[in-house]
């Protein structure tokens, strides 16, 4: 199994240009995760859905929006970069059964400039 | 509320020594307190996790100590090897917030052999 696997791993972008970062997961899970990684701040929430069709607004969701279109992809898409986007950006699945045991993509570094 | 405040932000430690992160949350809803293990360039991976109603949990080398009253909980890595270097994050959720984690801060932790 490939777990949750995230594309593009790497890519640099101009100040307000667009872009869709997909994560695909193969795990059946319910539950998939939109979060962010910068030095000293630990991982921020951006969006999270808890099935398919649903979204909703983490702790850190200005700039960004998302879809759950099919229950095993979650797109986190930046209509319009800014520098203050520069982060490593990873994408979480889980499913509750027991306890919420997060499996992570290997995340994707993006530079604004 | 919803923050989780990790210690210390980097630590070194000798091969065979004993490694403690601490932890501090300060909402009582929070009921899932896990703890991840990420290297260089990879996601975070799940290393151990418990539930406020029990006082410690040990796999491996492994232990999470939980202090409910104090809201604190502490990972202690136990002969501690250089293959233990990565970033380590606490983290903290509640059932009905469709097990979304909140993170701490990550620490750096060094094993010098």
């Amino acid at each position: 199994n490939a777990g949750v696997t995230q594309t593009p791993k790497f890519r640099v972008l101009k100040t307000g240009q667009s872009m869709t970062l997909l994560c695909a997961q193969d795990m059946n899970h319910e539950y998939m995760y939109w979060y962010r990684q910068d030095p000293g701040m630990g991982l921020r929430l951006i969006h999270y859905s808890v099935g398919e069709g649903t979204t909703a607004k983490g702790e850190v969701p200005d700039g960004y929006n998302v879809s759950r279109l099919k229950k095993q992809n979650f797109l986190l898409g930046l209509e319009s970069a800014a520098p203050s986007q520069t982060s490593v950006y990873f994408c979480a699945s889980s499913d509750y059964r027991g306890d919420y045991g997060y499996t992570f993509g290997s995340g994707t570094r993006l530079t604004v400039v | 509320q919803q923050q989780v405040k990790q210690s210390p932000q980097s630590l070194i430690v000798q091969k065979g020594g004993i490694s403690i992160i601490n932890c501090a949350y300060e909402n009582t809803a929070f009921d899932y307190f896990p703890w991840y293990q990420q290297f260089p360039g990879k996601g975070p991976a799940l290393l151990i996790a418990i539930r406020p109603d029990v006082s410690e949990k040990k796999e491996g080398r492994f232990t999470i100590s939980f202090n409910k009253s104090a809201k604190q909980f502490s990972l202690h890595i136990m002969d501690s090897q250089p293959g233990d270097s990565a970033t380590y994050f606490c983290a903290a959720s509640m059932v009905p917030q469709g097990g979304k984690l909140i993170f701490g801060q990550g620490t750096e932790l060094s094993v010098k052999p």
